[in-house]
């Protein structure tokens, strides 16, 4: 048990659904992260969140929208995605965004667009 | 963004140790992690080394890190078939909020 909860776990969509994925951790932290894990990619940072604040935003397309309403909860609205966009979603958290910080990871979310 | 590149398999046979390579390209990295992906699940922390350290010993995990060629290894003592599992190396500077990861090692336990 990592502390961090991912929901759902297999998600299956049309390029036309509108859904969100749903993270979760219950370890006190500050800081929160969305990843996406392509086949044979590296993984590759989305979004970071401080204190419910937005610190960094690598250049995702708007059809990836993150919200997050408290330190402990982290949303990723998915509108109008691509087939390329299937991969597993990965949630993070971490104590804080600092350089030191570990980073806990939760199961992913397995996404696949149609 | 910065490099890190591991070999994407391994295979060794049960009670054997592995030895799983990385290499990175920030000179400027602070800590170096080393994560375990079992299949359908997400990444978990299996250890880190800061920078100034040269070797870490976790129980069957020892962390080599060779800051010059910067060569980072995770040698997995006695390994088991439940050590069967992804491993990816990634490393974080002390610029930014970045955290770069490798493409990961399968790592195969022959019983």
């Amino acid at each position: 048990e990592t502390g961090v909860t991912q929901t759902p776990r297999h998600l299956v969509m049309g390029m036309t659904n509108k859904k969100s994925l749903k993270c979760e951790q219950h370890l006190g932290h500050n800081a929160m992260y969305w990843y996406k894990q392509s086949a044979k990619k590296p993984l590759e940072l989305m979004f970071v969140y401080s204190l419910e604040e937005r610190v960094e935003n690598n250049s995702v397309p708007s059809r990836f929208s993150p919200e997050c309403p408290n330190s402990s909860h982290l949303f990723l609205h998915l509108h109008t995605l691509q087939p390329e966009d299937s991969a597993l979603y990965l949630c993070a958290s971490s104590q804080e965004t600092g350089y030191w910080e570990t980073q806990y990871f939760g199961p992913g979310t397995r996404l696949l667009v149609l | 963004g910065e490099d890190v590149e591991q070999s994407l398999f391994l295979s060794v046979r049960e009670g054997d140790s592995s030895v799983i390579n990385c290499t990175y390209t920030d000179s400027s990295s602070t800590y170096l992690y080393w994560y375990k992906q079992e299949p359908g699940a997400g990444l978990q922390l299996l250890t880190y080394i800061f920078s100034n350290m040269d070797m870490k010993q976790d129980q069957r995990l020892t962390v080599l890190l060779n800051k010059k060629d910067k060569h980072l290894s995770l040698r997995i003592a006695d390994t088991q078939t439940g050590d069967s599992a992804i491993y990816f190396c990634a490393e974080r500077s002390n610029t930014g909020n970045q955290f770069y990861f490798g493409t990961g090692t399968s790592l195969t336990v022959i019983p």
